[in-house]
Order: structure tokens, then sequence, then C-alpha cells
């Protein structure tokens, strides 16, 4: 069984660019969340997708948006990007969408300068 | 919003000792699970719980689902140095998308 994969590891990008970060999930697996998690902190809900839409959103400002693919694989874009944007993008799959446990990847590291 | 408080946010332990932690937080959660994260990589399900009062343990580690379902904790017993890494809550509400809720989570250090 396939893990969930992230690509790139690490990006480093310039204040005000675009980013899009990749995610694989695991096989099986039809629902992809999103997560960001700051240096020292737990991760913070970005998004959930299911069925190619998104299902859920937290607290996070609409230049963050995202997609999934038939395959259920998923990207994060993330537009006009900030110093504060800096962190560890996770992304973690499940069964479904009624299923809690979600299995998470290695993470992409962005840090913005 | 929600928030989980996790306590202590950090521990010192000898080889061998147990280890508790817990996660409180101010309303209620259907679905508590934790993960331990290592440096570099993405947290790793350790445990779920999904009933209030339940226990479930997974090799030299037992989880609880407080009774109250505002709380829950996490023992390891005789720890062993590959125990090291942060381990975080994480708390499902059951309404709306499944987005987990994580504490700030626990650093375990353990001395040879």
């Amino acid at each position: 069984e396939t893990g969930v994969t992230q690509s790139p590891t690490h990006l480093i990008k310039t204040r005000g660019q675009q980013v899009t970060l990749r995610c694989s999930s695991q096989s099986g697996h039809n629902t992809v969340s999103w997560y960001q998690q700051a240096l020292g902190q737990g991760p913070q809900f970005i998004f959930q997708y299911y069925r190619e839409e998104e299902n859920g959103r937290g607290n996070f400002p609409p230049r963050f948006s995202g997609l999934q693919f038939p395959n259920y694989s998923s990207e994060l874009n993330v537009n006009a990007l900030e110093l504060d944007d800096s962190a560890l993008y996770l992304c973690a799959s499940r069964r479904g969408p009624d299923s809690y446990e979600q299995y998470f990847g290695p993470g992409t590291r962005l840090t913005v300068t | 919003g929600q928030q989980l408080n996790q306590s202590p946010q950090s521990m010192f332990i000898q080889e061998g000792e147990d280890v508790s932690m817990n996660c409180t937080s101010s309303s209620i959660f259907n679905t508590w699970l934790w993960y331990k994260q290592e440096p570099g990589e993405g947290p790793v399900l350790l445990i779920a719980l999904y009933k209030a009062g339940e226990l479930t343990s997974n090799g030299r580690l037992t989880a609880q689902f407080g009774i109250t379902r505002k709380d829950s904790f996490l023992n390891i017993s005789a720890s062993i140095p590959s125990d090291v890494g942060i381990y975080f809550c994480a708390g499902h509400s059951g309404a709306g998308s499944y987005q987990l809720t994580f504490g700030k989570g626990t650093k375990l250090s353990v001395i040879p």
C-alpha cells in the first residue's frame, strides 16, 4: 500500500509570488485535506477535497486555493505569498469523508523571503 | 474557535520510565486521535478513539477518551530512545467537514 506523497520537499519563494504544492493520496483514499504547520505549532486545517470539490475550509483567505483530480491527487495553490506563509504544508488523505483517521504525507517546507 | 491544550509542553525522561501526557478542550469532541511527529516528517497516526471512556492500546502506548468528551490521555510505558518526538492530540467535533483540530504538541526527550 502506497502512502501519501508530497512534492516538492522544500521550496523557497519571494514575497508576492505564487506557489503550487502537490499531493498524491494513499491508495484507496478519496478524500484529501491540507494543513499548514508553523514552527512550534500543531497543524492548522486549510481545506478538504472530496469528489474534486472543496467541501470544508478553515480560517484561511481565498488566496489559498486547491484542486483535486480524478485520481484523487491534489494541489494546493497559494497566491501573493506573504512572509507568514512560511511553514510546513501537510497533505492528509483518508478513505472517505466519513472516515476520521487521516494519514499524513511528509510535507513541503515552504520558505518565503 | 475550538482549541486543544496539551500538557506538558515538553518533558525529559530516563529510558525505561513511563510517560503520561494529556489534552483538554473547551468543547466536546466525538473522536480523539494521537499522532507522533519526528523531525522532517509528517504526523504518524498512533491511536484513534471513538467512544467516551474508551481505552485503547497500541503496543506500549495506551490512550483514553475522557468521560466528559473534553479530554484525552496518552501513556507510554517503558520508554525507549526511539519514542523521541512531538506527540499531538487531535479531535474531530463530528460537525461540518471532519477537519482535525490539533493541540500544540508535547515534545518528548528520552535520556538513554
